[in-house]
């Protein structure tokens, strides 16, 4: 059964990077789409973008929600069995549960992390 | 971007009731729709795929219908384990965006 877990610090300033990683546990990166959503009351379940992970090449194709894409990069470390988000520039609307998972043929989304909350405040 | 509408944004219901959530798109998005179950305080859970398809191990008294720009989620029977909210989501064309979720209760 495969397992996701976020982490990364919870709480940033305005301006600073949001960084965070799914560690993925009882599968393999490879041939999946992996993806971040967040959650905020305001705004309701986000897709920010995925990483898909061929395993051809060491390196995946991304795709990024376009409000966040200037500010967005997800990446692979395939070494070990991770995937992250790094979100530059963050706001105070950037506040909201963060999930990491994993996404089938491009389509459903059936595994997910638990969430990890992160707050940006000054 | 697809904008997906679910109706109603709240619901409460009795044990034993058939209940039906909707969920419009902004356009035709054909059957690449799923449903989820979002428990409080837990992630979202897939329970229908492609529309009408059951994940496997969801109870069968989850249906899902519809195709093109309306769509619904039957329950029936509501048990009190399916208090939580619903969230329908489309991937005919990203970015891939969430319905607002409708908030379900028990009476």
């Amino acid at each position: 059964q495969e397992q996701l877990q976020e982490s990364g610090p919870g709480l940033l300033k305005p301006s600073e990077t949001l960084s965070l990683t799914c560690t993925v546990s009882g599968g393999s990166l490879r041939g999946y789409y992996w993806s971040w959503i967040r959650q905020s009351p305001g705004k309701g379940l986000e897709w920010i973008g995925y990483i898909y992970y061929s395993g051809r090449t060491n390196s995946g194709r991304t795709n990024y929600h376009p409000s966040l894409e200037s500010r967005l990069t997800i990446s692979l470390d395939t070494s070990k069995n991770q995937f992250s988000l790094k979100l530059r520039s963050v706001t105070a609307a950037d506040t909201a549960i963060y999930y990491c998972a994993r996404q089938t043929g491009g389509s459903l989304f059936n595994y997910w992390g638990q969430g990890t909350q992160v707050t940006v405040s000054s | 971007d697809i904008q997906m509408t679910q109706s109603p944004s709240s619901l409460s219901a009795s044990v034993g009731d058939r209940v039906t959530i909707t969920c419009q798109s902004s356009q035709d998005i054909g059957d690449y729709l799923n449903w989820y179950q979002q428990k409080p305080g837990k992630s979202p859970k897939l329970l229908i795929y492609d529309a009408s398809n059951l994940e496997s191990g969801v109870p069968s008294k989850f249906r899902g219908s519809g195709s093109g720009t309306y769509f619904s989620l039957t329950i029936d029977p509501l048990q009190p384990e399916d208090i939580g909210t619903y969230f329908c989501q489309q991937y005919n064309d990203l970015p891939i965006t969430f319905g607002q979720g409708t908030r379900l209760e028990i009476k």
